[in-house]
């Protein structure tokens, strides 16, 4: 699977919109954009994903570039209970052998009220 | 309540003894996953599991050994070869009949050895 590139923290004032960028030049055409994030001490937890087209679910907003090179998390509106580390994952859409996902580091949140 | 669960959440081992981490799930998924997260880190696939009675190692398996003898239940066993086991352990698992690979995670278990 293609690898993607995070910074490592970023903060956040409460109840501003956050903009989690995400590169990954080396993505495929069959590559999906998934995005977890783990809240402390906790598992992983889906946020959303994406191919070509931008998302929206309750969580977040996914915005993916043109060429499909960088993605942009959004949560429109940070609250404390966003802090947490945000993993941006690509996944074969075509290979399902083993079907894992791989995380790198991620990007550590930090969210002030 | 659909869910993925593991136990315990704190678990205590000596040095030389062998422990069995629980994972069960009842979403009816094909594949389960074992992940190691040390601290800082990101996670790491130790074992899975896209069938029952089968299973693959993943990039860090030695020192660890699982079985998949029912669907509902993917357990994972610390060894003692396994030569630096404290870590957070994590659970996963997803149907296989999807390209999108949404996986689901367990609440964790924290292993610490004495």
């Amino acid at each position: 699977d293609a690898k993607t590139t995070q910074p490592n923290s970023m903060e956040s004032n409460e109840e501003e919109p956050v903009h989690l960028p995400c590169n990954h030049s080396t993505i495929s055409g069959t590559d999906y954009i998934h995005w977890y994030r783990q809240l402390p001490s906790q598992g992983p937890e889906y946020v959303i994903h994406g191919l070509t087209s931008n998302v929206n679910n309750r969580m977040a907003s996914l915005a993916i570039a043109e060429d499909r090179k960088s993605s942009t998390l959004i949560l429109h509106r940070a609250t404390l209970r966003d802090a947490a580390v945000y993993y941006c994952i690509l996944r074969d859409g075509l290979n399902n052998a083993g079907n894992m996902l791989t995380f790198g580091g991620g990007t550590r949140l930090m969210v002030k009220p | 309540d659909g869910g993925i669960t593991q136990s315990p959440k704190y678990l205590f081992r000596k040095e030389g003894q062998n422990v069995t981490l629980s994972c069960e799930q009842n979403l009816n998924h094909d594949a389960m996953y074992w992940y190691r997260q040390d601290p800082g880190q990101g996670l790491r696939l130790i074992y899975y599991s896209q069938i029952v009675n089968d299973f693959q190692k993943g990039d860090i398996a030695e020192g660890y050994s699982v079985s998949r003898e029912k669907k509902e239940s993917f357990p994972l066993t610390v060894t003692s070869a396994q030569k630096n086991p404290t870590a957070f352990y994590l659970c996963a698992s997803k149907w296989t009949e999807t390209s999108t690979d949404t996986q689901y995670f367990g609440p964790g278990t924290r292993l610490t050895v004495l």
